[in-house]
């Protein structure tokens, strides 16, 4: 199994570009949620999935979208980068009974300048 | 509300000395509690569980969490530190009782230093 991985590793964009950050996993897990991780504050739900086409918001859904087309994929895409985006992103999942259980991807650092 | 509070933001301890990285948490229902690791420039990984066993939970890498309900809270130790133990730790509370709301609360983190 690869786990859950993440794309690209690494990104810089420019204010107002648009990406979309990948996210896939092979464990056939319901849950899927995306997090933000800035120095000091921990981590931060952006968004959540509890299965394919049902999708909702965390704590900070601002300028972030997400879509569930299927188990296995949940991208993040950012509409309108601003440099308050910058961050590094991580993905997770798991079984939808045992949410705390999250297996994570390696991350995306991104960078808005 | 649920809450997490990591004591600690900065922990240092030399090699083969005890680690006691502090967790209280705040829930109305029965919690799961969690700590993760993740080192530096790496995802998180989960170091263990605790969802209403026993109290004394064992982990990954010689760690071990004990639950106390009377104190709230969820202690992570390692008997004897090792370098490679040098990394940010996160104390996670799981609400389980609380319907479909359930969440996962965060704490900040701790950095651990493990010095020569």
């Amino acid at each position: 199994n690869a786990g859950v991985t993440q794309t690209p590793k690494f990104q810089v964009l420019k204010t107002g570009q648009s990406m979309t950050l990948q996210c896939a996993q092979d464990m056939n897990h319901e849950y899927m949620s995306w997090y933000r991780q800035d120095p000091g504050m921990g981590l931060r739900l952006i968004h959540y999935s509890v299965g394919a086409g049902i999708t909702d918001q965390g704590e900070v859904p601002n300028g972030y979208n997400v879509s569930r087309s299927t188990t296995e994929d949940f991208p993040l895409r950012l509409l309108s980068a601003a440099p308050s985006q910058t961050s590094v992103y991580f993905c997770a999942s798991s079984f939808f009974r045992d949410r705390g259980e999250q297996y994570f991807g390696p991350g995306t650092r991104l960078t808005v300048t | 509300a649920q809450s997490v509070t990591q004591l600690d933001s900065h922990v240092s301890v030399s090699e083969g000395t005890p680690v006691l990285l502090r967790c209280n948490y705040s829930s109305s229902y029965s919690p799961s509690l969690f700590w993760y690791v993740q080192h530096p420039n790496k995802g998180l990984q989960l170091l263990l569980k605790y969802t209403s066993a026993a109290t004394l939970v064992k982990g990954i890498n010689g760690f071990e969490a004990e639950f106390k309900k009377s104190e709230t809270s969820f202690h992570l130790t390692k008997p004897s530190a090792h370098m490679s133990d040098a990394a940010e730790y996160f104390c996670v509370v799981s609400d389980l009782n609380a319907g479909n709301n359930r969440k996962l609360i965060w704490g900040l983190g701790t950095s651990l230093a493990v010095n020569p």
